[in-house]
């Protein structure tokens, strides 16, 4: 089992750019969630996905942010246009099952806003 | 929404020596409890759980409690080693809502 696979692992780019996260999770799984980690703010769900639709969005940010999934093996967490204060790392995890299962987590992105 | 405390943010212990971190949480709904380890620079790592069924749970030398009253559960590692040392965090959910996260702690193990 290659577990969650997250790309890229590492990010720089310049404020006001599109910024596009990608996930593939664990193959059979059927939930899928995207957190952010910061020092400040510790690690937060944006958004979790249930059978390819979302179920709870409530803490993504803003409108800057956008999730889809559009099939079992594969999401994507949109920041468009970016802000430095968008900078932190990104994981994806997956599960099977809803939120009260184990969550296995990908290895993150580690996005840099200038 | 649910709530959960963490304490300490940071521990240091003797190696071999037992660690424990105590969580506490508000939702009286919660039902599924992690614990979740993570290395500099790594992702988090589910390293035991336990439901609110069951009071305690060991995994070698990891073990869980929890009291469904009292609304707290703690994290007990003994005989502690040099890679034990990460953060540590908590997390609680009541069924189908997400899952809340503690602050986390620092763990460092004293060779």
């Amino acid at each position: 089992d290659a577990g969650v696979i997250q790309s890229p692992r590492h990010e720089v780019t310049e404020m006001g750019q599109e910024v596009t996260l990608r996930c593939k999770p664990i193959s059979g799984h059927n939930s899928l969630f995207w957190y952010r980690q910061t020092m400040m703010r510790g690690l937060e769900l944006l958004i979790y996905f249930n059978n390819n639709v979302p179920i709870d969005d409530s803490g993504m940010p803003e409108d800057r942010f956008s999730a889809k999934m559009p099939n079992a093996s594969f999401s994507t967490l949109k920041i468009q246009p970016s802000e430095p204060r968008d900078s932190a790392v990104y994981f994806c995890a997956s599960s099977f099952g809803q939120v009260n299962q184990p969550q296995h987590f990908g290895d993150g992105t580690r996005l840099s806003i200038l | 929404g649910e709530n959960v405390e963490q304490h300490p943010s940071t521990l240091s212990v003797q190696e071999g020596d037992s660690a424990v971190i105590k969580c506490t949480y508000s939702d009286s709904a919660s039902n599924y409890f992690p614990w979740y380890k993570q290395e500099l620079g790594k992702r988090p790592q589910l390293i035991i759980d336990i439901r609110s069924n069951v009071g305690e749970k060991k995994d070698q030398r990891i073990a869980v409690t929890l009291n469904k009253t009292a609304k707290h559960f703690s994290l007990h590692i003994t005989e502690t080693q040099p890679e034990d040392s990460a953060v540590y965090f908590c997390a609680a959910t009541p069924a189908n809502e997400k899952l809340t996260f503690g602050t986390g702690t620092r763990l460092t193990i004293i060779p």
